[in-house]
């Protein structure tokens, strides 16, 4: 079964500081994989996303993404954290199988706090 | 360019009490998805749909049901609300690969 594993609830970083969240899923072949982050009291904004090629993606407010086949990794990064990216992260994973329904397996989130 | 909008934002129910939530999408997309939102927990799939009268369970459906009469509405009942039902609900409309848009969210609470 799909799964997504996001082993850091929260974490706090200072304003400038590089970030790494880790993000492993469990799928039997090469997925869609996403990231969104949510806003207190706000939707999901879709952050970036891999199907397929370029292994480093990048995406919106300077994040940037690398999936690694042999880790079953997408790990989120960004080179210098500003104040409002403080937020929740959810990495996820989609069946790339044309007959499917389509949805999303999420993982279980992680809080991001920045100090000033 | 409206997108997923839901209503309403915030509701409290008594328990026993039925609702409705609304979910509309201008984007003319075929799949609509509902999931709930608990602390610590992710998002979990409530119901599926990929068009006008066509709907699906998705890991969550107990206590909740759907309909598709539209392209556009995909509105999600509570007939009898129980506290286990507070959380967040999310609808969400897919694109093309699985590119998911989703509304702001209905904060439930039941009590």
């Amino acid at each position: 079964a799909q799964s997504v594993t996001q082993p850091d609830i929260h974490i706090t970083v200072s304003e400038g500081a590089s970030l790494e969240l880790r993000c492993n899923y469990s799928y039997g072949a090469t997925p869609y994989l996403f990231w969104y982050v949510q806003s207190p009291g706000q939707g999901l904004q879709l952050l970036l996303k891999y199907f397929s090629g370029d292994t480093l993606v990048q995406g919106i407010k300077g994040f940037e993404a690398e999936f690694k086949r042999s880790q079953s990794s997408f790990n989120l990064r960004k080179p210098s954290v500003h104040w409002s990216d403080a937020a929740e992260y959810f990495c996820a994973v989609g069946s790339n199988y044309g007959g499917s329904q389509g949805n999303l397996i999420f993982g279980k989130g992680t809080k991001l706090s920045v100090k000033p | 360019n409206a997108g997923v909008t839901q209503t309403p934002k915030f509701r409290i129910l008594k328990i026993g009490q039925s609702m409705t939530l609304q979910c509309t999408q201008d984007m003319n997309h075929n799949y609509m998805y509902w999931y709930r939102q608990d602390p610590g927990m992710g998002l979990k799939l409530i119901y599926y749909s990929v068009g006008a009268g066509i709907t699906d369970k998705g890991e969550v459906p107990n206590g909740y049901n759907v309909s598709r009469s539209t392209t556009e509405d995909f509105p999600l009942r509570l007939e009898l609300a129980a506290p286990s039902q507070t959380s967040v609900y999310f609808c969400a409309s897919r694109l093309a690969k699985n590119i998911q848009y989703f509304g702001a969210g209905t904060r439930l609470s039941v009590l």
